[in-house]
């Protein structure tokens, strides 16, 4: 199957600091990627849906602001986590759709904040 | 409204029983259908999918869902868990390309 790959796999940074998550489809071309935040024992919520070209959707209550994406390539979107609290600390994941139905997730960014 | 229900937070089986996990979902037409397997500190990888067809879908690593449209339920099986199938399952809903929506997660233990 797909593969897509996500960097770094874990950060730490200090508070009112800004990170950066890439989110990288190796072997297919994604037009439509998506961002998940998952909180310890919980399921996915999805965050914004991000397409090539153009600006992200949010889902309801996360601040655009604050959860900066940039699709610029079609196998490359980036989620900046900006002036960062710890109530910010989550596992992060992305997914990259390749055709309908077809949606290949990354393996996960552990976020904390100190 | 819209959702996906995993009933079953936490499900413990014996090494070698068999396995089954629920998930029903409540939306207006049938949508694509997923179960996810999630190990802790990982990302999701995919078991199977159900777009149409024939209702009883097979997946990796043993596993098989059935889809029944009167029970609106898309429930996971698999005849006899090993324990390395201890994990995180999440049952997921969406259509064509857009957004997944996932159940809240079973978690397996697996006993020897």
């Amino acid at each position: 199957g797909a593969v897509v790959s996500q960097h770094p796999s874990r950060v730490i940074c200090k508070s009112g600091t800004s990170v950066k998550i890439e989110c990288r489809s190796l072997d297919f071309q994604a037009t439509t990627m998506f961002w998940y935040r998952q909180f310890p024992k919980q399921s996915l919520m999805l965050m914004a849906t991000s397409n090539e070209g153009s600006k992200a959707t949010y889902e309801q209550g996360v601040e655009k602001d604050k959860f900066l994406i940039n699709h610029a390539s079609l196998t490359l979107s980036t989620l900046t986590v900006t002036s960062a609290h710890p109530e910010d600390s989550s596992f992060y994941i992305c997914s990259a759709l390749d055709g309908p139905g077809e949606q290949y997730f990354g393996p996960g960014t552990r976020l904390t904040v100190t | 409204a819209q959702s996906v229900t995993q009933p079953d937070i936490h499900i413990t089986v014996s090494e070698g029983a068999s396995l089954e996990l629920r998930c029903n979902y409540s939306y207006g037409a049938t949508p694509y259908l997923f179960w996810y397997v999630q190990s802790p500190g990982q990302g999701l990888q995919l078991l199977l999918k159900y777009f149409s067809g024939d209702t009883l879908v097979q997946g990796i690593k043993g596993f098989e869902a059935e889809f029944k449209r009167s029970q609106s339920s898309f429930n996971l099986r698999k005849p006899s868990v090993h324990w390395s199938d201890a994990a995180e399952y999440f049952c997921a809903v969406g259509f064509g390309n857009e957004k997944l929506t996932f159940g809240t997660g079973t978690r397996l233990t697996i006993i020897p």
